[in-house]
């Protein structure tokens, strides 16, 4: 099946930094979502981006389908920030998402 | 409200025991989703249903079975717990399209 990585798999930043989280896949898809887990647990979809460009107020997504990477970028970063984000992928034919293992993003203020 | 809802919240058990986790959702969307999460690991998928009469297993089915009993409920059992179940589970909903996957609170189940 499809394998994705994601690195770093951990980040402590000061309050106000900027970051970016990457995602790699092994193979096509037509399916990718970032999501966040907040430190209680529960896990919000960011975006929905199998391809091109999406910003939503501080964060932003990119993936380049072709080279099979996804970037997720927080800029200024707050404390609410913290916790783990996870990239999900789905190639054509097949409907499961997989997740990769996740970032774990501290936000120190 | 919530959208997507599960009970219990957080459940504790032991080895043998039958247990059943449950999701509900009023977001009118088809397909439903059961996820295992372990400690620093993604999330794996347990099974999957598309509509009330289809039901598909995921990587991880082995010691569990699923009741989709209407298109907005979406029930996990645990026919005979074993310590290793012991994680956190979620339940998970999406439209026609998968563009988005919407997830309920989680289930914290510990199996002594």
């Amino acid at each position: 099946g499809i394998q994705v990585e994601q690195s770093p798999p951990d980040l402590i930043l000061q309050e106000g930094a900027n970051s970016t989280l990457r995602c790699n896949f092994s193979d096509s898809v037509n399916n990718l979502q970032w999501f966040h887990q907040n430190p209680w647990g529960q896990l919000i979809n960011l975006f929905y981006i199998p391809s091109g460009t999406k910003q939503n107020g501080r964060l932003s997504a990119t993936t380049v389908a072709t080279e099979r990477y996804s970037l997720l970028y927080i800029s200024s970063s707050q404390t609410t920030d913290s916790g783990v984000y996870f990239c999900a992928v789905s190639n054509f034919g097949n409907e499961k998402l997989t997740f990769g293992t996740g970032t774990r993003l501290t936000i120190i203020p | 409200d919530a959208d997507v809802t599960q009970t219990p919240r957080n459940r504790i058990t032991k080895t043998g025991k039958r247990i059943m986790l449950e999701c509900s959702q009023t977001k009118g969307h088809d397909r439903m989703y059961w996820y295992r999460q372990d400690p620093g690991l993604g999330l794996r998928l347990i099974y999957y249903s598309f509509d009330v009469k289809d039901i598909n297993k995921g990587e991880i089915s082995d010691g569990y079975s699923v009741s989709r009993q209407a298109q907005a409920k979406f029930s996990l059992s645990l026919e005979s717990a074993i310590p290793n179940q012991t994680a956190l589970y979620f339940c998970a909903t999406s439209d026609w399209d998968r563009e988005t996957q919407y997830f309920g609170p989680g289930t914290r189940l510990l199996v002594l």
